[in-house]
């Protein structure tokens, strides 16, 4: 059974630094041609993605956040992080982590709330 | 990068057919992938490789490509479809996500 689960803060003042974790399980983070995705959602906006990594450990990032993004993993605890650095309020989604076999999202976490707050 | 534009809203009533735009430059030759997502949920994959359905979405749920619109069909729709429905392709040459702006679906 494929789940993923995000976990992290879910408060972050401006201009910290937030890390995200998503845990992984029913797949492995090696296996060829699938990767794991992180997407947000803001409030009353539309899904952004933010980073991909692949089997292969490489990184894709959305040019308009490359500069804040990165994305990486530990395949001994199955998990894939993603930091975002200079938090601002218009930071404030919920974040998904999501496994991409072959172009599509197939199994989603249940999504991490973030609020962004001084 | 490129671009996915869908229309902001579809309203339909329940027993017909909604369909929904995914417009981009070339797309009838690429993959596209349609997603649901409700509110409080995350995304549930009803669509990908532009007309496959994955396990356990119902029949109901088909997609077509061509030219320059790729199209999400949702047939006898119901209340409980109901939602913000988003395409996605996977951009090759830059290997990057990209998301329309997604649909609103009212059910009336």
């Amino acid at each position: 059974q494929v789940t993923l689960k995000e976990s992290g803060p879910v408060l972050v003042k401006p201009t910290e630094t937030l890390t995200l974790t998503c845990t992984v399980s029913g797949f492995s983070l090696t296996n060829t041609r699938i990767g794991v995705t992180w997407v947000r959602l803001p409030p009353g906006k539309a899904l952004e993605w933010l980073a991909h990594i692949f089997s292969n450990d490489e990184k894709s990032y959305a040019p308009s956040l490359k500069n804040r993004l990165t994305i990486s993993r530990d395949t001994s605890r199955s998990q894939v992080v993603l930091t975002v650095t200079d938090m601002d309020p218009v930071d404030t989604a919920t974040y998904f982590c999501a496994r991409m076999p072959a172009g599509h999202l197939d199994y989603w976490g249940q999504g991490a709330l973030v609020t962004v707050s001084s | 990068s490129y671009v996915l534009t869908q229309p902001p809203s579809v309203s339909v009533a329940p027993g017909q057919t909604a369909r929904i735009s995914c417009g981009g430059d070339n797309i009838g030759g690429q993959g596209v992938h349609w997603y649901l997502q409700r509110p409080g949920q995350a995304p549930l994959l009803v669509v990908y490789d532009v007309s496959h359905r994955p396990s356990g979405i119902p029949e109901r749920f088909s997609g077509s490509n061509s030219g320059n619109t790729a199209t999400l069909t949702i047939s006898r729709v119901e209340a409980g479809d109901e939602a913000v429905y988003y395409c996605q392709m996977w951009e090759s040459e830059s290997d990057h996500v990209v998301f329309g702006g997604g649909t609103k679906l009212t059910v009336l």
